[in-house]
């Protein structure tokens, strides 16, 4: 059973505009969530973070928006650039002491178009 | 400080052949976790070592095992190689505080591609 889900494999947008990635979850019971990007050949990069106490967190061109009471999670990527083209995977985790683990999705293939 | 470091790049086995997967965590990272991805399934928990001891573990067969080293270094092992076990095998080391917390992020290295015949 898939916890974590990326319903859309990919997304395709033009350079400038948004890029909205979404994330739903169905464990109640996460409550701290990650993004990853990850280049071909490249292992996955920590990109932003979000704790459930929240329900935004900005980094740059990056925010993330929690909205718990649908188990779901955006990353909104503003304005978009052709190097944010890679794949986009959400991940969430109990907790984050040392014994929690991390839940990931499939992952989005984003394309920026120029 | 150098990254998280995978060896080897690439594999190439047969079915029944089993294989050994090194990962070099970041100096000073003691947890470190292993991940399977696949384009069905995207990245899938293997299972997760700290200091030496394995702590966490995804649902896998047991043909999959892995140990970690006293300097951290860790192995995966996978035995009698199916078909289906082509895919990209990630390694991620975390930094644990003292007080048992984990810094937010893994860091992940580049995988080992392996290609199961």
């Amino acid at each position: 059973d898939q916890q974590v889900k990326q319903n859309s494999p990919s997304l395709s947008v033009q350079e400038g505009r948004i890029s909205i990635l979404n994330c739903d979850y169905t464990n109640s019971m996460f409550d701290y969530f990650l993004w990853y990007k990850k280049y071909p050949a490249e292992g996955p990069t920590f990109l932003i973070s979000i704790s459930s106490i929240k329900d935004k967190n900005e980094d740059g061109r990056f925010t993330v928006f929690l909205n718990k009471s649908a188990k779901h999670l955006s990353l909104h990527i503003v304005p978009s650039q052709p190097g944010d083209s890679a794949v986009y995977f959400c991940a969430a985790s109990v907790g984050t002491g040392a014994n929690s683990k991390l839940t990931f999705g499939k992952g989005i293939t984003l394309s920026v178009r120029p | 400080k150098a990254g998280v470091t995978q060896t080897p790049r690439y594999l190439i086995k047969t079915r029944g052949q089993q294989v050994t997967l090194s990962c070099s965590p970041i100096s000073g990272h003691r947890s470190v976790s292993w991940y399977q991805q696949t384009p069905g399934q995207g990245l899938q928990f293997l299972f997760e070592y700290f200091s030496e001891t394995q702590r966490n573990k995804g649902n896998f067969p047991g043909r999959f095992s892995g140990r970690q080293f006293s300097n951290s270094r860790s192995e995966m092992n996978v035995s009698t190689l199916e078909l289906g076990d082509s895919a990209l095998y990630l390694c991620a080391s975390s930094f644990i505080l003292r007080q048992g917390f984990r810094i937010n992020e893994q860091f992940f290295g580049p995988g080992t591609r392996l290609t199961v015949l």
